[in-house]
């Protein structure tokens, strides 16, 4: 069974510009996070994503945003670039969390984005 | 606010030891918890996960055991490869009523097995 997987694996911007990061979830799963991974500061929570809807946001600023699909791939969109938005960014999935099940995270290899 | 506080942030020992990762969280109110591994620049991968009703997990050379009372969790690695070098992620889910459920990490104790 394919595991969560993401493209591209790096990704290199200019400030200002958009980046788009694609996630596809283990199949049969519904619920997509994404995570930031920047130098020094540990893996943080952005989004949460669960059939087709965004269910949270982490403290993150608006220009940061996504959606889901039907078929609960997911699309994080970064728009007008920073510096400090180069980081490692980490989809994972799980089936949709509720009460009697692990829900455990599973997670993709992870997009490289480097903002120059 | 949930914190997750991993000791220490870097460990080296020989081949062969055993050894114990430390993780703290400050809510003892939590869903379950994670322990993950990363090599660098890679992406994570689940070792243990102990829902919060369970005092620990095995698989294979690992054993985590959790203390939610104390907010405490410990990951063992018995006989430590160099193969074992990575950094540990510990990460805590906050009950499912919670708004959210994402994970929340700790930074990490990276290993390093010496041959």
């Amino acid at each position: 069974e394919a595991g969560v997987t993401q493209s591209p694996t790096h990704l290199i911007k200019t400030r200002g510009q958009q980046a788009t990061l694609r996630c596809s979830p283990i199949s049969g799963h519904t619920s997509v996070y994404w995570y930031q991974q920047a130098l020094g500061l540990g893996l943080q929570f952005l989004l949460w994503y669960d059939e087709g809807e965004e269910r949270n946001r982490g403290n993150f600023p608006p220009r940061f945003s996504g959606r889901q699909f039907p078929n609960y791939s997911s699309e994080l969109n970064v728009n007008a670039l920073e510096l400090e938005d180069s980081a490692l960014y980490l989809c994972a999935s799980s089936l949709r969390p509720s009460g009697g099940k692990s829900n455990e995270q599973f997670f993709g290899p992870g997009t490289r984005l480097t903002v120059l | 606010k949930q914190e997750v506080t991993q000791i220490p942030a870097a460990l080296s020992v020989p081949e062969g030891e055993n050894l114990v990762l430390n993780c703290s969280f400050t809510d003892s109110a939590i869903y379950n918890l994670q322990w993950f591994r990363q090599d660098p620049g890679k992406g994570l991968t689940s070792l243990l996960l102990i829902q919060s009703s369970q005092r620990e997990q095995t698989s294979g050379r690992l054993n985590a055991s959790l203390d939610k009372s104390s907010g405490r969790s410990t990951l063992y690695i018995a006989a430590s490869q160099p193969g074992d070098s990575a950094t540990y992620l510990c990460a805590v889910r906050p009950p499912l009523h919670q708004a959210g459920t994402a994970l929340i990490f700790g930074k990490g104790t990276t290993l390093s097995v010496s041959s």
